[in-house]
């Protein structure tokens, strides 16, 4: 078991440019998570797959965000035309559908705007 | 707006001292209480996953409570180690809303000296 693998771990772009960030989950879970965290706040929930289904997104998630996870195992997050605000961690998590069970995370993508 | 509140935010303990904060969380359409450790440069690590009010559980030297009609959780730390030092947090998964959506706390950042 090799955890949830995101890449990269830290990425510092100028505001206007697009940045995509991977997650590898666990590979024998369905459900696949990201949220996005803020200095001072906790984890906030931005998007949900189950396999290759997004089946809920967040209002966080402006029109210049899109997710995808084409074949159900690894998924992207991409950001068009970053703005200073989306300056964060975006963290990937992956779980069962297996009820009561918890969600395992990856170390996040830390995001500098400039 | 559903709330998770965490106390106290900050939290600096000695060696061997034992430790507790408080999870805030609604009180209706209850789901699951999840508590995570979050290291720094680390992702966050699942403690418990809790579902039925009255439920403790246990892991080494820490364990937690719920109590699901009053809405609060207890995550207690017996004999903290410099290694406990870490964020807590806590995430609130409520029944028929989004299936695995975690609204987490803010958490709480302990510190523990040798």
């Amino acid at each position: 078991d090799t955890g949830v693998s995101q890449d990269p771990r830290h990425k510092i772009t100028k505001r206007g440019q697009n940045v995509t960030f991977r997650c590898d989950p666990i590979s024998e879970h369905n459900r696949l998570y990201w949220y996005r965290q803020t200095l001072g706040q906790g984890p906030e929930f931005l998007t949900y797959f189950q396999n290759e289904a997004q089946l809920e997104k967040s209002r966080l998630l402006s029109d210049r965000f899109s997710a995808e996870r084409p074949k159900g195992s690894f998924s992207t997050l991409e950001i068009q035309r970053t703005e200073q605000g989306d300056s964060a961690m975006y963290l990937c998590a992956s779980s069962s559908t297996e009820t009561n069970q918890p969600q395992h995370f990856g170390d996040g993508t830390r995001l500098s705007i400039l | 707006i559903l709330n998770v509140e965490q106390s106290p935010q900050s939290l600096h303990v000695q060696e061997g001292d034992s430790t507790n904060f408080t999870c805030s969380f609604p009180s209706s359409n209850f789901y699951a209480l999840h508590w995570y450790r979050w290291e720094t440069a680390k992702s966050p690590e699942a403690l418990f996953v809790m579902t039925l009010n009255g439920d403790e559980k246990k892991k080494g030297r820490i364990s937690a409570t719920l109590n699901t009609k009053e809405g609060y959780s207890y995550l207690y730390i017996k004999g903290s180690q410099p290694e406990d030092s870490a964020t807590y947090l806590c995430a609130f998964e409520n029944y028929g809303g989004s299936q695995g959506n975690l609204i987490f706390g803010k958490g709480t950042k302990l510190s523990v000296k040798p």
